[in-house]
């Protein structure tokens, strides 16, 4: 039973325009919600986080929203570059665990 | 800074063999994770170590156990390896745990095969 889902495997955006990826959960207990970026041959590294408090978090050319009653958050980058190629794992956490589980994954290409 | 190093980076097993993946942190960090990646399924997490002393279940932990040999060493044995357990093996640290909103730094991975 995948708790946190990213149901698109990959996403093509041409440098310079918005990148967007989505991201949806099922548990309503969750309550802290986090991006991270991956490299081939390297561990996850932490991008944003947003609480369920806010529904909105920006760091730069990434924000984070997110919808509550929907369930969904979504990964904006703008503008895209070629850097930004990697796979990108949603992430979530139910209030007062230590269990963080993560989403499949969306393996983003940004072509010049 | 080395941060969190993972040994070793890859390693071939034949079916039923056991070995023991290690994990050490020089962050001074207090909570400490395995996860697995497999295609399609993201990172699953198998166990995790909130603090020295004490371990616990994650999603997918059958066919694994741990040690928190003290706090910076946190290792994963498999005891009797299947090639269901083919997988990129990662360890995690966090200053605090999950449960405070602190981010999870990531080792490099141990790519597992077994055959």
């Amino acid at each position: 039973d995948q708790q946190v889902k990213q149901n698109s495997p990959s996403l093509s955006v041409q440098e310079g325009r918005i990148s967007i990826l989505n991201c949806d959960y099922t548990n309503s207990m969750f309550d802290y919600f986090l991006w991270y970026k991956k490299y081939p041959a390297e561990g996850p590294t932490f991008l944003i986080s947003i609480s369920s408090i806010k529904d909105k978090n920006e760091d730069g050319r990434f924000t984070v929203f997110l919808n509550k009653s929907a369930k969904h958050l979504s990964l904006h980058i703008v503008p895209s570059q070629p850097g930004d190629s990697a796979v990108y794992f949603c992430a979530a956490r139910a209030s007062n665990t230590d269990k963080l589980i993560f989403g499949t994954g969306t393996r983003l290409q940004v072509f010049p | 800074n080395a941060g969190v190093t993972q040994t070793p980076k890859f390693q071939v097993l034949k079916t039923g063999q056991s070995m023991t993946l290690q994990c050490a942190q020089d962050m001074n960090h207090n909570s400490m994770y395995w996860y697995r990646q497999d295609p399609g399924m993201g990172l699953r997490l198998i166990y995790y170590s909130a603090s020295e002393g004490t371990t616990d279940k994650g999603e997918v932990p059958n066919g694994y156990n741990v040690s928190r040999l003290n706090k910076r060493e946190f290792s994963l044995r498999l005891e009797s390896a299947a090639p269901s357990q083919t997988s990129v093996y990662f360890c995690a640290s966090t200053q605090h745990g999950a449960a405070y909103n602190s981010p999870l730094h990531f080792g490099n991975g141990t790519r597992l095969t077994v055959t």
